[in-house]
């Protein structure tokens, strides 16, 4: 099976950066998928990368590198609502996704 | 925007019950998904629908089944509960099976079997 690796929690402060890091296997490799999920409600899209390098959409950015089976999430200026569990997954050559555990983001003031 | 529903947020069911959930899309999307949440692992997929009327297993189907008679809905249902699947429940669409298109997810449904 496929395994997707990500830290289980991390910690920042209010308008700082923080990187959220995401490895995952190779093999029949078809995008890669960031989700945010706020406590106790839905995942919600953040951002889908397929080839190399940095696609930025507004104060988050996802980065990917194929060859390296990595990929990573950074916010910016942080604000408290921020706060959330944020979801690594990739797409599998049959369309389906692989999902990491999720890492929960603790903003403090 | 895309809005999926499901039928309950919370629900307490009794080992042995027939346990139904539902989860309706009002985007004309093709395809359908029931995933399970639990606390440290990734969502795992037990069930998915590329049409009407068709099902696929995914990576923990057992002691679960589906329907899917009209495009718009995807049951997932429970032949008889058991406490291992206490869970959250999530449901999700997406518009086609290519790569580009994310999921859209219901509000979850948590269930606990006594």
């Amino acid at each position: 099976g496929q395994n997707i690796d990500q830290p289980t929690e991390m910690t920042a402060t209010e308008g700082a950066i923080v990187q959220i890091n995401c490895t995952y296997q190779t093999s029949g490799f078809n995008g890669l998928f960031w989700y945010q999920q706020h406590a106790g409600e839905a995942p919600t899209f953040l951002s889908y990368n397929v080839l190399d390098g940095l696609e930025e959409k507004g104060r988050f950015s996802s980065f990917l590198s194929r060859s390296k089976g990595y990929s990573y999430l950074l916010l910016k200026e942080l604000q408290m609502k921020d706060s959330a569990s944020y979801l690594c997954a990739e797409m599998d050559s049959n369309y389906q996704l692989i999902w990491g555990a999720g890492t929960k983001l603790i903003i403090k003031p | 925007d895309v809005k999926v529903t499901q039928s309950s947020r919370y629900l307490v069911k009794r080992t042995g019950e027939k346990v139904f959930l539902e989860c309706v899309q009002d985007m004309d999307h093709e395809n359908m998904f029931w995933y399970r949440q639990d606390p440290g692992l990734g969502l795992r997929l037990i069930y998915f629908s590329y049409d009407v009327k068709m099902k696929e297993k995914g990576d923990i189907p057992e002691g679960y089944s589906v329907s899917r008679e009209k495009k718009e809905r995807f049951s997932l249902i429970l032949e008889s509960a058991s406490t291992n699947q206490t869970s959250m429940y999530l449901c999700a669409s997406s518009l086609q099976a290519d790569s580009s298109y994310e999921q859209y997810f219901g509000p979850g449904t948590r269930l606990t079997v006594t």
